[in-house]
């Protein structure tokens, strides 16, 4: 079982290089997010889609952007890195729009330069 | 706004013996649900116990429980006869509202000592 799947697990970028940091979870979820993780932090959200289509900023937005075409992909992309991007970010997904657990994809660890 | 305070940044249990991570939390909304994750040292996030606020019975899932204090907004995760594999950054979540973003304490970091 796939579950929810990311891509790359560690990257290693200059500062304003762009990238994309993939998920793909293969459950049929209608909601998937984006968390970042920073020691003593715990886990931000970034953006978050509840369907298809329908994407919105979560509480650190800012240099990030995504776009939801499928229920299965929800890619996240950096524009222009920011060595204050440097960080590990989750995927998840869940069943139910408001309710349940998050299932997580297993990080990737991105550091900016 | 909705938040989640984790108080104890650090915690240490000897092995076999019980240790509980505290939790607090804030909310408006009448149902909401609430979690504990385990991220060791892969990183994974694990799942270790759900809550959900309209029932007033705690969680158990084998060594691990729940004391959820509705009125008090407390919900604090019991590890019994602790094990090594134990060892690991637990974070406290809250998820409710129209959005249903899962919101997430700082974590606490647990270390067992053999």
């Amino acid at each position: 079982n796939a579950g929810v799947t990311q891509t790359p697990k560690f990257q290693v970028l200059k500062t304003g290089q762009s990238m994309t940091l993939q998920c793909a979870q293969d459950m049929n979820h209608e909601y998937m997010s984006w968390y970042r993780q920073d020691p003593g932090m715990g886990l931000r959200l970034i953006h978050y889609s509840v369907g298809a289509g329908i994407t919105d900023q979560g509480e650190v937005p800012n240099g990030y952007n995504v776009s939801r075409s499928t229920t299965e992909d929800f890619p996240l992309r950096l524009l222009s890195a920011a060595p204050s991007q440097t960080s590990v970010y989750f995927c998840a997904s869940s069943g139910w729009v408001t309710t349940g657990e998050l299932f997580f994809g297993e990080g990737s660890r991105l550091t900016v330069l | 706004a909705q938040t989640v305070t984790q108080s104890q940044p650090e915690m240490s249990v000897q092995e076999a013996e019980t240790v509980t991570l505290s939790c607090t939390y804030d909310t408006s909304e009448s149902d909401y649900y609430l979690f504990w994750y385990k991220q060791p040292p892969s990183r994974q996030m694990i799942l270790v116990i759900r809550q959900e606020a309209y029932k007033q019975q705690n969680a158990t899932e084998n060594r691990f429980s729940v004391n959820f204090q509705k009125a008090a907004k407390s919900f604090s995760l019991k590890i019994s006869d602790s094990q090594l594999g134990d060892a690991a950054m637990y974070f406290c979540a809250l998820r409710g509202g129209s959005q249903g973003n899962l919101i997430f304490g700082k974590g606490t970091k647990l270390s067992v000592k053999p």
